[in-house]
């Protein structure tokens, strides 16, 4: 049972467009929702996140939406570089404390901002 | 600042083997998790350990283990390989305090089982 969804495998966006990145998730449990992006051959570097009492953060050119009715949030990338192609990973964490907590990912999107 | 290193990075074993998977956390970090990323799927939770107790552990079979050392640094052993068990397994630290869950990875390990 995947909690955490992105149904779009695949992105391609023209530099200087928006791109934006879409995740549902199931469990209501969850109360921060993370971002992270991987490039081919390194492990996930964190993007951005937001915590389920808001609506919308913001740092630059990224800034993630949050629907909690919906449990949707997305990502949007303003204006794509060439440098965002990476594939985008939407994660939730879930647990007690800092110290006992995990993320739920989900498959990711793949994005290829073309020059 | 050093970030979280992880060795080997690659390694090919056959079916049946042991394995062990080695990581050192950012410094100051007293949180390592682990996940297993297969191709094409997102990251799977493994084990979380804080101060050297196990504090949460995800759907692995027993060949999957793990412990965390007094300098925080931490080990996964996998026994009794599997053809599937090949993947790309991804350490990552934190803090351990707060709620955010913001997680700092390694590189990974990429295992290949034959």
């Amino acid at each position: 049972d995947q909690q955490v969804k992105q149904n779009s495998p695949s992105l391609s966006v023209q530099e200087g467009r928006i791109s934006i990145l879409n995740c549902d998730y199931t469990n209501s449990m969850f109360d921060y929702f993370l971002w992270y992006k991987k490039y081919p051959a390194e492990g996930p570097t964190f993007l951005i996140s937001i915590s389920s009492i808001k609506d919308k953060n913001e740092d630059g050119r990224f800034t993630v939406f949050l629907n909690k009715s919906a449990k949707h949030l997305s990502l949007h990338i303003v204006p794509s570089q060439p440098g965002d192609s990476a594939v985008y990973f939407c994660a939730a964490s879930v647990g007690s404390a800092g110290n006992n907590r995990k993320l739920i990912w989900g498959l990711g999107t793949s994005l290829a901002v073309n020059p | 600042d050093a970030g979280v290193t992880q060795s080997p990075t690659h390694l090919i074993k056959t079916r049946g083997q042991h394995v062990t998977l080695r990581c050192s956390p950012i410094s100051g970090h007293k949180s390592v998790s682990w996940y297993q990323q297969v191709l094409g799927q997102g990251p799977q939770f493994i084990f979380q350990y804080y101060e050297k107790e196990e504090r949460g552990r995800g759907n692995f079979p027993d060949r999957f283990s793990a412990r965390q050392f007094p300098n925080y640094s931490s080990e996964l052993n996998v026994n009794a390989l599997l053809l599937g068990d090949s993947a790309l397994y991804l350490c990552a630290s934190s803090t351990g305090q707060g709620i955010t869950g913001e997680l700092f990875f390694g590189e990974g390990s990429r295992l290949t089982v034959l």
